[in-house]
């Protein structure tokens, strides 16, 4: 995963919002998504975003993409205690089909 | 749709033994992926098939590890002559072509000794 890099831990009170981030290199890459596994579980695909767009928004989560810069966030609103889990931001670089994660982002959510 | 499933879901074996694992995916699915994920990282491509046909194999997939689909559903992924480094969580994911989500199944953790 060192294409693509994420900070390793995030720690938020409940009802607070979380900013996870994540950085890519591949310029080419034309989807961008945002995973999440919870202990001893597999990976839950929450979103994706087309690298044409800029933002996108499911429910409480919000997506932005900074093309320029290659920085890729994820907004959670009103974290609940249930959001605790790791988050693996994710990336299909030019004309691949598989993906490219990063290690992966702890998110605490403290009661 | 059940979604993705993996068998077993747990694996502890001795150095040296073989192993093989099982992903059905999503019915209508007919592209599958085998990642590998160790402790404290992201998943890492091993192999993905498109129907029966293996497209790309990834250098992580040394001689030891083979994956077939042979009818194009479900998927085994073999490894030979196990070390310890093997132990991790294997995953499969599945997606449709032309179609951007992969889904991931359980995983199947695999201990060596």
């Amino acid at each position: 995963g060192e294409d693509v890099e994420q900070s390793l831990f995030l720690s938020v009170r409940e009802g607070d919002s979380s900013v996870i981030n994540c950085t890519y290199t591949d310029s080419s890459s034309t989807y961008l998504y945002w995973y999440k596994q919870e202990p001893g579980a597999g990976l839950q695909l929450l979103t994706y975003i087309f690298s044409n767009m800029d933002m996108k928004q499911d429910q409480r989560l919000t997506v932005l993409l900074n093309k320029k810069d290659k920085h890729l966030s994820l907004r959670i609103a009103d974290t609940q205690t249930g959001d605790s889990a790791i988050y693996f931001c994710a990336e299909i670089p030019g004309s691949a089909r598989q993906l490219t994660f990063g290690s992966g982002t702890q998110l605490t959510v403290l009661p | 749709d059940t979604g993705v499933s993996q068998n077993p879901r747990h694996k502890i074996t001795k150095r040296g033994q073989n192993v093989t694992f099982r992903c059905d995916p999503i019915s209508e699915h007919n592209r599958l992926y085998w990642y590998r994920q160790t402790l404290g990282q992201g998943p890492e491509f091993l192999t993905y098939f498109q129907n029966e046909a293996q497209l790309e194999k990834s250098r992580l997939l040394s001689d030891r590890f083979s994956a077939e689909r042979p009818k194009g559903s479900f998927s085994t992924l073999e490894i030979q002559r196990t070390e310890q480094g093997d132990s991790a969580m294997y995953l499969c994911a599945s997606t449709k072509s032309g179609t951007r989500e992969q889904y991931f199944g359980p995983g199947t953790r695999l201990t060596v000794t």
